[in-house]
């Protein structure tokens, strides 16, 4: 199956402080990737969905300021969440969208938890 | 818009006994339905889909969903529950598994399920 890698998996930060995660595939190429959140005990949210070589396009309440998404090849995908706060503090998860021979697939990075002190 | 309900926060069943987890969905559409578990953080894990065909999809770990049309819904079912069952469960729904834009997987908020020795 598809191999999608996230780095790091654990953070703490410093309020104030920028935050760069990496999203990898390392057996497939994405044109396609979409990043979520997801807070203690809740579901996943769509926070942005991005192609590679263009702008991500981000969800009603997202700040795309803040969270800057960068897709410059279709193996790595990159979420930076500048000037972290203490309630940036959660879960965030990459995932690719994939053309297969057999149609379309979405797949999960093992996500990263970001903690913002 | 599509979206979908999970009932229920929590499922608590004895090992040995059937689990049954529940989901409703919403779409205009054809549905494409999935269902996904999760694990103390850790990312997503596929457990089994709907596109179209026979009602009854079987997945991984020994897992089953039925989708019915009349009553929208798609629960998860396990004839025989496993302490290694307890995890986080998400039922997710999407319109079309063609890239285009707009298209998305809509989550359920999560049913935790405890199976107890």
């Amino acid at each position: 199956g598809a191999v999608v890698s996230q780095h790091p998996s654990w953070v703490i930060c410093k309020s104030g402080t920028s935050v760069k995660i990496e999203c990898r595939s390392l057996d497939f190429q994405a044109t396609t990737m979409f990043w979520y959140r997801q807070f203690p005990k809740q579901s996943l949210m769509l926070m942005a969905t991005s192609n590679e070589g263009s702008k991500a396009t981000y969800e009603q309440g997202v700040e795309k300021d803040k969270f800057l998404i960068n897709h410059a090849s279709l193996t790595l995908s990159t979420l930076t969440v500048t000037s972290a706060h203490p309630e940036d503090s959660s879960f965030y998860i990459c995932s690719p969208f994939v053309q297969l021979a057999e149609g379309y697939e979405q797949y999960f990075g093992p996500g990263t938890r970001l903690t913002v002190t | 818009a599509q979206s979908v309900a999970q009932p229920e926060d929590q499922v608590n069943v004895a090992e040995g006994n059937p689990l049954t987890v529940k989901c409703t969905y919403s779409v205009s559409g054809n549905p494409y339905l999935f269902w996904y578990v999760q694990y103390p953080n850790r990312g997503l894990q596929f457990l089994l889909k709907y596109i179209t065909g026979d009602n009854l999809v079987k997945g991984s770990y020994g897992f089953e969903a039925e989708f019915n049309k009349s009553q929208t819904s798609f629960h998860l079912k396990k004839p025989s529950a496993l302490v290694s069952d307890s995890a986080l469960y998400f039922c997710a729904v999407r319109e079309s598994m063609i890239k285009a834009a707009g298209n998305k997987l809509t989550f359920g908020g999560g049913t935790r399920v405890l199976v107890k020795p």
